[in-house]
């Protein structure tokens, strides 16, 4: 059964700090890794996602997935206290559903 | 662009009451899935459903039902309802299992 953890639980960094958040993963057979957002008392909300080794960029916010170390990151450049929320990740197999892990609260401080 | 819909958006229940929580999507995804989320933790996956009239357990079914009527309707019946279960219940849908999914507000539940 897959697992999915996630850290740190909690972290306050300044506004325009380089934020890098981690997750690792048990089942190497996962093929689609992502990111969600969760602003205060709102729905979570798909961020990014990445399929293969490597990096992706989208503005502020690069996803790095090294599979062979069952692990995955998000980073966020130039953090904004509008940034400060629970991230969670998931991992999944092609066929099977995402399994989350139990987030990351971050609090971008002016 | 889409939406889901989850009535209601708050739900008071007696101790031992049968209570149903109701979820819409306009996607026209073919998967939908029922969360849990205890305050400001992560989501254990309760139920979800590949496709009108399938259910598959979570994680977290026992103590739950489900029921996927038709492909944009999926409800959550929580059997005999536990103060220990007071939490915020989400509705998503996909397209897929490794597919982004997308959320409805939730549903808080207070057991008394």
């Amino acid at each position: 059964q897959q697992k999915v953890q996630q850290s740190p639980e909690s972290l306050i960094v300044p506004e325009g700090a380089m934020t890098s958040l981690n997750c690792t993963f048990s089942d190497s057979a996962s093929q689609y890794f992502a990111w969600y957002r969760q602003h205060s008392g709102k729905a979570p909300k798909a961020l990014m996602s990445i399929f293969s080794n490597g990096e992706k960029e989208e503005g502020r916010f690069t996803i790095h997935l090294n599979k062979a170390s069952l692990h995955f990151s998000l980073h966020i450049r130039d953090s904004q206290p509008s940034d400060s929320a629970l991230y969670l990740c998931a991992a999944a197999n092609s066929g099977t559903y995402q399994r989350f892990g139990t987030g990351t609260k971050l609090q971008v401080v002016p | 662009g889409g939406i889901i819909t989850q009535t209601p958006k708050f739900l008071i229940g007696q101790e031992g009451q049968k209570l149903t929580l109701k979820c819409q999507q306009n996607f026209n995804h073919d998967t939908m899935y029922w969360y849990r989320q205890d305050s400001g933790k992560g989501l254990r996956l309760i139920y979800y459903s590949i496709t009108e009239n399938d259910l598959q357990k979570g994680d977290l079914s026992e103590g739950y039902d489900a029921s996927r009527e038709k492909k944009s309707s999926f409800s959550l019946t929580v059997t005999s309802a536990q103060k220990n279960e007071m939490a915020v219940f989400l509705c998503a849908s996909s397209p897929g299992g490794a597919r982004e999914q997308y959320f409805g507000p939730g549903t808080r539940l207070t057991v008394l």
